[in-house]
């Protein structure tokens, strides 16, 4: 049972616009969200947190709104940049789990020139 | 020193052999992980070490065995694996164990099963 869910598997944007990816959960126990970068043949990179008891938080170009009525979180990154092509897990846990995450299936970004 | 390492970077083995995945952190986290991500699809949790304790095994196959010999060093040994056990295993580790912690990964093991 995916409990966490990325529904796009791809984005393509342009260099210096802004990206928006999106990603939904099932179980309202989840207290804490992460976001992370993986690029090929490397571990996936911490990108961003935030906890239930926020709606927004911001890091740089990075920022991240959670929605709890939604069950719904997206991540903005402005302005995008060639590096930022990487794969974009979201991430999922709940304050009785001993930080097991559970991820969605990821989105493939790619910024074009 | 803000890095997690991990030992061999690939491996191949035969379903008779016996191999073990090292992983290492200098940073004084106290919670340590395994995952293990197939092609195409996210990490999935193995087990949880806190305090060098085993908190969490995920229904794993007993032909995965974890160790964690100290608050350091976290181990994955491997007999009689099957083909479909081929992955990345990820190692990760974070300050303490518990929600509102990132998780900080290594750069995985590429693991072929012949």
């Amino acid at each position: 049972d995916q409990q966490v869910k990325q529904n796009s598997p791809s984005l393509s944007v342009q260099e210096g616009r802004i990206s928006i990816l999106n990603c939904d959960y099932t179980n309202s126990m989840f207290d804490y969200f992460l976001w992370y970068k993986k690029y090929p043949a490397e571990g996936p990179t911490f990108l961003i947190s935030i906890s239930s008891i926020k709606d927004k938080n911001e890091d740089g170009r990075f920022t991240v709104f959670l929605n709890k009525s939604a069950k719904h979180l997206s991540l903005h990154i402005v302005p995008s940049q060639p590096g930022d092509s990487a794969v974009y897990f979201c991430a999922a846990s709940r304050r009785d789990s001993w930080g097991k995450l559970q991820f969605g299936a990821g989105t493939q970004v790619v910024v074009t020139p | 020193d803000t890095e997690v390492t991990q030992t061999p970077k690939h491996l191949v083995m035969g379903m008779t052999n016996k191999k073990s995945l090292k992983c290492e952190q200098h940073m004084g986290h106290r919670a340590m992980y395994w995952y293990k991500q197939k092609a195409k699809k996210p990490p999935e949790l193995m087990f949880v070490y806190s305090y060098e304790k085993l908190s969490i095994n995920e229904s794993v196959p007993s032909r995965f065995s974890p160790e964690c010999p100290n608050s350091s060093l976290l181990n994955l040994h491997l007999h009689a694996l099957q083909p479909e056990d081929s992955a990345l295993y990820l190692c990760a580790s974070s300050p303490s164990p518990g929600t509102y912690n990132e998780q900080f990964f290594g750069p995985g093991t590429r693991l072929t099963v012949l």
